[in-house]
């Protein structure tokens, strides 16, 4: 149990065009969502939590408008890398939260490549 | 603010040897501590958790115990595989639905 799936893998495309990358939750159904970005030999750093239902909320710094985020169901939040530039280029990496409020499960990750 | 903080590594070990990653926290309240592991080019999984002092947590032959007076949560295992060359992340959680805080991670390299 406690699958979350992410989509594509991997994915490579040209400076200045957009991207979106999909996170499920396959066998159960999370109200909070939260995407990541982890640089090479790094820690992740958390971009935003998605509630669904309801906007994202940003960490300091990431720019809203450039990842824009939707979380339309209990089981499918989704990424848009927008207008995307090389600097970019990273592993994102989604989580759902379990019903015990208490537990992140991980999707495996997307690798961002743009050229 | 909330912070942890983990040993740096590579680890380098011979099979069968025993494993330690020290991790420290620090808190303001009383957090849900977990270990995650990051085998290469994957997201993260569970490995434990503990969500109160003194508790054990433990799966796949490693155990990290809670200890809220030395604000630590050390992960060991007493035989390594090679398959257990891996990243290990240890993270904190405030509350329920909170998010995660994460350590640097630590970089554990199993030889035969």
């Amino acid at each position: 149990g406690a699958v979350v799936s992410q989509h594509p893998s991997r994915v490579i495309c040209k400076s200045g065009t957009s991207v979106k990358i999909e996170c499920r939750s396959l066998d159960f159904q999370a109200t909070t969502m939260f995407w990541y970005r982890q640089f090479p030999k790094q820690s992740l750093m958390l971009m935003a939590t998605s509630n669904e239902g309801s906007k994202a909320t940003y960490e300091q710094g990431v720019e809203k408008d450039k990842f824009l985020i939707n979380h339309a169901s209990l089981t499918l939040s989704t990424l848009t890398v927008t207008s995307a530039h090389p600097e970019d280029s990273s592993f994102y990496i989604c989580s759902a939260m379990a019903g015990d409020g208490d537990t992140q499960y991980f999707g495996p990750g997307t690798r961002l490549t743009v050229l | 603010g909330n912070s942890v903080t983990q040993m740096e590594g590579p680890v380098t070990l011979s099979e069968e040897a025993f494993l330690t990653i020290n991790c420290t926290y620090t808190a303001t309240g009383y957090p849900s501590l977990f270990w995650y592991v990051q085998y290469p080019g994957e997201g993260l999984q569970l490995l434990l958790k503990a969500t109160k002092a003194d508790d054990k947590g433990s799966n796949k032959g490693f155990e990290a115990t809670y200890r809220k007076e030395t604000t630590s949560f050390h992960l060991e295992k007493g035989s390594v595989q090679v398959s257990d060359s891996a990243v290990y992340f240890c993270a904190l959680s405030e509350a329920a639905g909170n998010k995660l805080t994460f350590g640097g991670g630590t970089r554990v390299l199993v030889k035969p």
